[in-house]
């Protein structure tokens, strides 16, 4: 089973804030992707990546910068949080040519007051 | 831009009813993927399905590519399959984008 590790769990920030979200996985996927879930909207992608030092803009990237370090490592920055960011957060990885199914982490609640 | 149709978007069983998830794509597709959430949030991966019909347990899962949709039965409900079911469309591009969910509650 493939691990995705996502921290912290749990984010309590305040308007204008600095807010890094972390993303490790090691199965070595190729592809990493961070979703925002908000009631009446599903997950809704945020940024993705098929390797390191590659970032693709996924469907609601305003306000969020990302960046994929490693095969490993993906990162959501929150340079100046507000309080419409508030959600859960959840990251995910993929081996595409492989099982092909996505694999994703426990999620991180983030709370902009 | 594409869209992903769940539907219904909520749904009460008494448990031992059966159910019928439907997932609909607006674009070509090589596959669905269904996920299962947890009331705590966590997410599981159900079916990955190309084509055809697939089972688990009580899960099955049918995809018809040509028509781009799938579906998610459930059978003999029990209260532990509360919760969310998501789809998510497998295509070309490596983007992978999700249906609302259809939010599922199961009495007993």
């Amino acid at each position: 089973e493939a691990a995705v590790t996502q921290s912290p769990r749990n984010k309590v920030t305040v308007t204008g804030g600095n807010v890094t979200l972390s993303c490790r996985q090691t199965n070595s996927h190729n592809y990493m992707y961070w979703y925002r879930q908000d009631t009446g909207h599903g997950l809704r992608l945020i940024h993705y990546s098929y390797g390191a030092g590659n970032l693709q803009i996924g469907d609601v990237p305003d306000g969020y910068k990302a960046t994929r370090t490693t095969q490993e490592d993906f990162f959501l920055l929150l340079e100046l949080a507000s309080p419409s960011q508030t959600s859960l957060y959840f990251c995910a990885s993929r081996d595409w040519g492989g099982s092909e199914t996505l694999y994703f982490g426990s999620g991180t609640r983030l709370t902009v007051l | 831009g594409q869209q992903v149709q769940q539907s219904p978007a909520s749904l009460v069983l008494q448990e031992g009813e059966n159910a019928e998830l439907q997932c609909n794509f607006s674009t070509s597709l090589n596959s669905m993927q269904w996920f299962y959430q947890r009331p705590g949030g966590s997410l599981v991966s159900l079916f990955y399905n190309p084509s055809g019909t697939k089972h688990s347990g009580r899960l099955t899962s049918t995809t018809v590519i040509k028509e781009r949709r799938s579906s998610l039965h459930i059978s003999s409900s029990q209260t532990t399959d509360s919760g969310t079911y998501l789809c998510a469309p497998d295509t070309n591009a490596y983007k992978v984008i999700f249906g609302k969910g259809t939010h599922l509650h199961v009495l007993p």
